[in-house]
């Protein structure tokens, strides 16, 4: 069975700071998606980043980046100069690659992020 | 602009009830997905469609029902409500085919079960 886990459930930082968060799965697949969503206050979860299992490559998209660890199922996310609208709860999730739907996912428990001005 | 609609955003019922939570979605989307949100736990899925008709159970299936009678709408149904069915429910919806689809989700409508 899939399982990811964010082992933190809340990190506070000040405005301009680093955060990463960190995500560690486990699948049995060899080909798989792993995504970072953001749900706001408002309760809608907007798609961050995805990556597959083939590329290992790390990307940098504005001040997202993400490293991705095949070796040891970890998939972390950093955001880079925090804002205060960073704020929000922030989910790792896995995709299956096999099945009718094809991308059922499987969340993390979800890491809370504070910013404080 | 995508969208995906849910029918309430906060939903008190009484054990026993029968409830019916609605979802929209606007993007001729094949895949509909039921989640429910709680502290510590993330989202788990509930129940999935692919088309019209057609349903898969998720991890958390015991306690719910859902109907596809069109592609544009899924509701889940609790047939009788349970005070451990208060939560958050999450509607999502995606393109079919590809695992790299992302999911879109609704608001999100919060269900308290007295």
């Amino acid at each position: 069975a899939q399982k990811v886990t964010q082992a933190q459930t809340e990190i506070s930082v000040v405005e301009k700071e680093d955060v990463t968060l960190d995500c560690v799965y486990e699948t049995r697949d060899t080909t798989y998606y792993l995504f970072w969503y953001k749900q706001p206050p408002s309760g809608e979860l907007v798609f961050l980043i995805r990556r597959n299992s083939f590329d290992e490559q790390n990307e940098i998209s504005g001040r997202y980046s993400w490293n991705f660890q095949k070796s040891t199922s970890s998939f972390n996310f950093t955001i880079t100069a925090s804002q205060v609208v960073d704020s929000a709860v922030y989910f790792c999730a896995l995709s299956e690659a096999e099945g009718a739907a094809g991308n059922k996912l499987t969340f993390g428990g979800g890491t809370r992020v504070l910013v404080k001005p | 602009d995508v969208k995906v609609t849910q029918s309430s955003r906060y939903l008190v019922k009484r054990t026993g009830e029968k409830v019916f939570l609605e979802c929209v979605q606007d993007m001729d989307h094949e895949n509909m997905f039921w989640y429910r949100q709680d502290p510590g736990l993330g989202l788990r899925l509930i129940y999935f469609s692919y088309d019209v008709k057609m349903k898969e159970k998720g991890d958390i299936p015991e306690g719910y029902s859902v109907s596809r009678e069109k592609k544009e709408r899924f509701s889940l149904i609790l047939e009788s409500a349970s005070t451990n069915q208060t939560s958050m429910y999450l509607c999502a919806s995606s393109l079919q085919g590809d695992p790299a689809y992302e999911q879109y989700f609704g608001p999100g409508t919060r269900l308290t079960v007295t």
